[in-house]
């Protein structure tokens, strides 16, 4: 079993419709979550980023921590054919310098908003 | 917002060369930086920590002497792929973290390699 879990897709939506995203991890030392978005042949685009549980939101896009069920949500709302990519979970047990040889990606979802 | 810029975007080369990337933290200083590596359509895998001032540190099954990383200033990390071959290929990513305790990875927009 993956330390991160996150479904491949491909995700297709209409235009405008509301676009959840998800992972499940085993890791109860988790305790920094992030959202990327990547572009084909892009680097990540950090999208979110929140410590512990709860909501953060920035935008059209809400980022959701439940690590009592060890699960992370990202949703768009409204979403765009601009929002078609891939996107990447990523998490952390502890924060700072360390982080890039202590993040645990997801396999990345892609999604399909169509016009 | 921090800024990682990763030169070049795509570079072609012969079998038995070696090539060079750059990877610079555009409005920050870094002490530490990450490369990565990323196949088609999968997530992105950690093949070296590069340490300003000092060596870096591989992941398992990754051959040191293949892939060099030289950082040489708070601003600027370098891999070097060594007589690379074709199954070099691929797409190579750096990364920082743009602050202190607590700070997300920002990362390059990768390099892509192809080895003929």
């Amino acid at each position: 079993q993956k330390e991160v879990e996150q479904d491949p897709g491909p995700l297709s939506v209409p235009e405008g419709a509301i676009v959840s995203l998800n992972c499940t991890y085993s890791n109860s030392a988790f305790q920094y979550f992030m959202w990327y978005r990547q572009y084909s042949r892009k680097g990540p685009e950090l999208l979110m980023y929140t410590y512990s549980s709860g909501n953060k939101e920035d935008g059209r896009f809400t980022a959701q921590v439940d690590k009592s069920s060890k699960y992370i949500s990202l949703f768009i709302r409204d979403s765009q054919p601009s929002d078609s990519a891939t996107y990447l979970c990523a998490m952390s047990a502890k924060g700072g310098n360390n982080a890039g040889n202590m993040l645990t990606f997801g396999g990345g979802t892609r999604l399909m908003v169509k016009p | 917002g921090a800024v990682v810029s990763q030169h070049p975007s795509w570079v072609i080369c012969k079998s038995g060369t070696s090539v060079k990337i750059e990877c610079r933290s555009l409005d920050f200083q870094a002490t530490t930086m990450f490369w990565y590596r990323q196949f088609p359509k999968q997530s992105l895998m950690l093949m070296a920590t590069s340490n300003e001032g000092s060596k870096a540190t591989y992941e398992q099954g990754v051959e040191k002497d293949k892939f060099l990383i030289n950082h040489a200033s708070l601003t600027l990390s370098t891999l070097t792929v060594t007589s690379a071959h074709p199954e070099d290929s691929s797409f190579y990513i750096c990364s920082a973290p743009s602050a202190g305790l607590g700070s997300p990875l920002h990362f390059g927009n990768g390099t892509r390699l192809t080895v003929t």
